[in-house]
């Protein structure tokens, strides 16, 4: 059973779009969350941490769920640039083994 | 600030020869290392984890092995390869949860 679930996608979402992807965890332990974002053939990169009260950072805004289990990630006035696979994560206290999900595609188009 | 080099960038060898692929992070001290695989279009997939100098452990079982000489070295090793084994490999650190990826090395086994 996968810990961390996401919609494989792909999204495909006109430029200017908001497109938002949620991921499920199964652990109930967990207590850091995490996005990163994969360009093809690329290695994953930290794009931002999710935090209990939510976090925004410029377009992005992450947000956690506890009682539901998920954590979410809102695009807005996507750009070309945002095309990549975005990998959710999500590490239990006293193990630095976080699980990471299997991704979602995004796909910009003009 | 903190680097990780890995080295090869690709590598393409036949069935049965043994493999070398080597990590090293500068910038910081005592860092949890990370040996992960990624098969084509599927998720990250956690090989190995060291928390320190001559300490591997080992998720999944196969014919892979890792060294931790240093405390900034992490090697990933096969005596001999399969066909199985050719994908998208990465090492990673970290000190909490946030984890931090080399550029990779693109392993194709002939």
């Amino acid at each position: 059973r996968k810990e961390v679930e996401q919609d494989p996608g792909p999204f495909n979402v006109p430029e200017g779009a908001t497109v938002a992807f949620n991921c499920t965890y199964s652990n109930s332990a967990s207590q850091s969350f995490f996005w990163y974002r994969q360009d093809c053939r690329k290695e994953p990169k930290l794009l931002m941490s999710v935090y209990s009260s939510g976090n925004e950072d410029g377009r992005f805004t992450a947000q956690l769920n506890r009682a539901s289990q998920y954590i979410s990630l809102l695009i807005r006035d996507s750009k070309l640039s945002d095309s990549a696979t975005y990998l959710c994560v999500a590490a239990s206290g006293g193990s630095y083994i976080p699980t990471f999900g299997r991704g979602t595609s995004l796909i910009v188009h003009p | 600030s903190q680097t990780i080099h890995q080295w090869p960038a690709t590598l393409v060898q036949p069935v049965g020869s043994p493999l070398s692929l080597e990590c090293t992070v500068e910038g910081t001290s005592n860092p949890n290392l990370y040996w992960y695989r990624q098969a084509a279009g599927r998720g990250l997939q956690l090989l190995f984890y060291s928390v320190g100098i001559g300490q591997i452990s080992s998720e999944v079982p196969q014919n892979l092995s890792a060294s931790r000489p240093q405390d900034r070295q992490f090697i990933l090793s096969s005596k001999k390869l399969l066909l199985s084994d050719s994908g998208f490999y990465l090492c990673a650190w970290s000190i909490t949860y946030e984890q931090y990826f080399g550029p990779g090395t693109r392993l194709t086994v002939t």
